[in-house]
């Protein structure tokens, strides 16, 4: 247990469809991270938050739209997916963004786009 | 561009075996490295720390060191057991915000 809580766990949709994932941390972390983990590709660095402003975008689709309404809580708003951004979704946080903190991981959400 | 290479990408060791993980980046301006384990399907856990200030740091049978100037880490894991297999992960915080990693070892210890 990380300290980082990711849910759902395990997600299907269509391509139609819209659904969101949520990250949520109590460790009194300023900066939280969202990362797509595709198969036999490293860690791809999606959105940087920091003290619930974006510091970070990483050419991400916009079908990928992230939310941060308080800086314990991550979201990533998922709309008219291709089945290509099926994936493995980390989210990770920070004590902050611009120092040498330890990064803490959630378990993921398995993402499936049929 | 800050990159983040590991090699080994597989490695298999009898149990018992000492071993090392390798990685590099070719950046040397860091924030830190941190060291990862990933089990199938599942998330990240962080074995270790290391700030770009420090050389090594120990967690029972871990060892990781850092050469900054070389672009280098490695990863010892001493007395090698079944339950060490997973992927092995190296991550490099640099410039504002970003937490780059490189592609992970899978290792394999073979009872």
């Amino acid at each position: 247990e990380t300290g980082v809580t990711q849910t759902p766990r395990h997600l299907v949709m269509g391509m139609t469809n819209k659904k969101s994932l949520k990250c949520e941390q109590h460790l009194g972390h300023n900066a939280m991270y969202w990362y797509k983990q595709s198969a036999k590709k490293p860690l791809e660095l999606m959105f940087v938050y920091s003290l619930e402003e974006r510091v970070e975008n990483n050419s991400v689709p916009s079908r990928f739209s992230p939310e941060c309404p308080n800086s314990s809580h991550l979201f990533l708003h998922l709309h008219t997916l291709q089945p290509e951004d099926s994936a493995l979704y980390l989210c990770a946080s920070s004590l902050d963004s611009n120092s040498g903190t330890e990064a803490f991981f959630g378990q993921g959400t398995r993402l499936t786009v049929v | 561009k800050q990159e983040v290479t590991q090699i080994p990408a597989a490695l298999s060791v009898p149990e018992g075996e000492n071993l090392v993980l390798n990685c590099s980046f070719t950046d040397s301006a860091i924030y830190n490295l941190q060291w990862f384990r990933q089990d199938p399907g599942k998330g990240l856990t962080s074995l270790l720390l290391i700030q770009s200030s420090q050389r090594e740091q120990t967690s029972g049978r871990l060892n990781a060191s850092l050469d900054k100037s070389s672009g280098r880490s490695t990863l010892y894991i001493a007395a090698s057991q079944p339950g060490d297999s997973a992927t092995y992960l190296c991550a490099v915080k640099s410039s504002a915000s970003k937490i780059i990693f490189g592609s992970g070892t899978r290792l394999s210890i073979r009872p």
